[in-house]
């Protein structure tokens, strides 16, 4: 089983539309989230980055954090065309400085 | 700016030849990483490292050599023992820490078998 896991999609939504994506993880020893977005044939960038249980807002994006579930989400607001990209999610424990990542969920805004 | 300048973008090896990434950062980051990002795999850690002079294999470091040298450079060489180098590797650094400091990535080096 794999530490992180990630719907791969593709998931296609209408200009406008709420987003959804979700992830998984299987090690209670995670502490710290994050989401990052990825353009074609561009590294990822930071989006989000939230530690423990609980809510992040910034702008049109909130990340949100179940920790008795072990269930991490990203919400996007009012989606547009230019959020089309790939969103990987990722974890890390609390100490030392290895990453977990999802293989990450592909997402088209339709304008 | 600060960032994480990987060069070049587009790389092509031949056969039995050795290929070097670059990787650059000026974030005065101590940890640096190379990952690998094949379609519907995600990312896989081949090398990091935490200090000058001292790095650790990932899950995928066969065929694959680092140095660290100086804290703002970590190249990777593509050995001609890795058989199926064609992929999309990139380079991240983070502040050191107990936890909870994020990876930046640079843009990637897309390498591919000529």
């Amino acid at each position: 089983q794999k530490e992180v896991e990630q719907d791969p999609g593709p998931l296609s939504v209408p200009e406008g539309a709420i987003v959804s994506l979700n992830c998984t993880y299987s090690n209670s020893a995670f502490q710290y989230f994050m989401w990052y977005r990825q353009y074609s044939r561009k590294g990822p960038e930071l989006l989000m980055y939230t530690y423990s249980s609980g809510n992040k807002e910034d702008g049109r994006f909130t990340a949100q954090v179940d920790k008795s579930s072990k269930y991490i989400s990203l919400f996007i607001r009012d989606s547009q065309p230019s959020d089309s990209a790939t969103y990987l999610c990722a974890s890390q424990k609390n100490t030392g400085n290895q990453f977990y990542f999802g293989t990450g969920t592909s997402l088209t805004v339709i304008p | 700016d600060g960032g994480i300048t990987q060069s070049p973008k587009y790389l092509f090896r031949k056969e039995g030849q050795n290929v070097t990434l670059s990787c650059e950062q000026n974030l005065n980051h101590d940890a640096m990483y190379w990952y690998r990002q094949d379609p519907g795999q995600g990312l896989r850690l081949i090398y990091y490292s935490q200090i000058v002079n001292d790095f650790q294999k990932g899950d995928i470091a066969e065929g694959y050599s680092v140095s660290r040298e100086k804290k703002e450079s970590f190249p990777l060489t593509v050995t001609s023992a890795q058989k199926n180098p064609t992929a999309f590797y990139l380079c991240a650094s983070s502040i050191l820490d107990r936890g909870g400091q994020p990876q930046h990535f640079g843009d990637g080096t897309r390498l591919s078998i000529l």
